[in-house]
């Protein structure tokens, strides 16, 4: 059971250049979302979907683009990429809104903008 | 505005000793607190979570408390082992949706054998 995978892992990209990270999981969850998470600074969500088709802004939307074709996937990117997005990016989902039911974080992808 | 605080300085321990991390928070009146291990390169893990009405949670090792009148939560680990060393969050969440939790940034937690 492979949970939440994103890819890629690393990535440095130019300032300028556009990107797209993908976030898959396995376990028909119906939320996802998209958090970056920089030195000092708690986890901040970027975009979440609540279900295939929809998505809608979090914390820190800015420069960024999402969209949730696939129930499965949810795809983060990013269209001219800036210094300021260096940060590692992670991917949760969880099966329904409300309290008690657990969320479940990928791995991570470090992007590196320079 | 609201705010979450966590001690950023690390926290070392003797294993086998019971390891105390503090979350106080302002501003603030979350219906549910979460707490989280983070381990290096790795992504956050859900541990635990606790309503506002409860004053205390355990989970095996695990023991956490709730004081919204003190605006804290107490996350203990009790007998210690060098694989309980990571960094642990908490987030605090008002309603039950994670669209709307606040993280806090972890406090890194050593277990010295």
């Amino acid at each position: 059971n492979a949970g939440v995978t994103q890819t890629p892992k690393f990535r440095v990209l130019k300032t300028g250049q556009s990107m797209t990270l993908l976030c898959a999981q396995d376990m028909n969850h119906e939320y996802m979302y998209w958090y970056r998470q920089d030195p000092g600074m708690g986890l901040r969500l970027i975009h979440y979907s609540v279900g295939e088709g929809t998505t809608a802004k979090g914390e820190v939307p800015d420069g960024y683009n999402v969209s949730r074709l696939k129930k499965q996937n949810f795809l983060l990117g990013l269209e001219s990429a800036a210094p300021s997005q260096t940060s590692v990016y992670f991917c949760a989902s969880n099966p329904r809104s409300g309290a008690g039911n657990t969320i479940y974080f990928g791995e991570g992808s470090w992007l590196t903008v320079v | 505005s609201q705010k979450i605080e966590q001690n950023s300085e690390a926290l070392n321990i003797q294993e086998g000793k019971t390891a105390t991390l503090t979350c106080n928070y302002t501003n603030y009146s979350p219906a549910y607190l979460q707490w989280y291990r983070q381990d290096p390169g790795r992504g956050p893990v859900f541990l635990l979570l606790i309503r506002e009405n409860e004053k205390e949670k355990r989970k095996e090792r695990l023991k956490v408390t709730f004081d919204t009148t003190l605006k804290q939560s107490l996350f203990h680990i009790t007998a210690s082992q060098p694989a309980d060393s990571a960094t642990y969050l908490c987030a605090l969440d008002p309603s039950g949706g994670y669209q709307k939790v606040t993280f806090g940034t972890g406090t890194k937690l050593q277990v010295i054998p």
